[in-house]
């Protein structure tokens, strides 16, 4: 199957500072791609949709300017944290979408702010 | 918000024990379901992706039935192994505009040997 790498798995940020994670299709070119969010014991939370070459669409409550999205490439889509604070400690986990509508994953990150 | 329900929430069985989890889901506005099985540290690793009403579909040892009419689907996994141990997730497309998926929370399946 596709693949679709994460980078950095983890990372540790002070409160204040900005942090990129990088979500990457290997093998296959994704138009769209997606961020999800997961909390201790819950489900896989939509964050919003990454399409490349223009603005992502972001779900109800989730703030776009602190969380930025970038698609610059049909490989390649970047989610910026900035200003982060402890309540920003999560899993991020994307994905990428094939032309059939397939979804594959990426490994996630974990963030957390001290 | 979509309301997506799996159960159960956790599952232990032994080696060999064959089991079964429900995913239900709202039958307006279906476009497909699919089901993932992520184990821990890894990616989630896609098993089904079902559209049809009365869809059966298979992968080893693992089967998936899907009803959309009444909103259910059935994961089966036949005389289960130790690597089967994951967390399966059910995620219907509900929207066909958006095309994002909707996740449930999980069955978190440990098989003892």
């Amino acid at each position: 199957g596709a693949v679709v790498s994460q980078h950095p798995s983890r990372v540790i940020c002070k409160s204040g500072t900005s942090v990129k994670i990088e979500c990457r299709s290997l093998d296959f070119q994704a138009t769209t791609m997606f961020w999800y969010r997961q909390f201790p014991k819950q489900s896989l939370m939509l964050m919003a949709t990454s399409n490349e070459g223009s603005k992502a669409t972001y779900e109800q409550g989730v703030e776009k300017d602190k969380f930025l999205i970038n698609h610059a490439s049909l490989t390649l889509s970047t989610l910026t944290v900035t200003s982060a604070h402890p309540e920003d400690s999560s899993f991020y986990i994307c994905s990428a979408k094939t032309g059939r509508d397939e979804q594959y994953f990426g490994p996630g990150t974990r963030l957390t702010v001290t | 918000i979509l309301n997506v329900e799996q159960s159960p929430q956790s599952l232990h069985v032994q080696e060999g024990d064959s089991t079964n989890f429900t995913c239900s889901f709202p039958s307006s506005n279906f476009y497909a379901l699919h089901w993932y099985r992520w184990e821990t540290a890894k990616s989630p690793e896609a098993l089904f992706v079902m559209t049809l009403n009365g869809d059966e579909k298979k992968k080893g040892r693992i089967s998936a039935t899907l009803n959309t009419k009444e909103g259910y689907s059935y994961l089966y996994i036949k005389g289960s192994q130790p690597e089967d141990s994951a967390t399966y997730l059910c995620a219907p497309y509900l929207d066909t505009g958006r095309r994002a998926l909707t996740f449930g929370s999980g069955t978190r399946l440990q098989v003892q040997p």
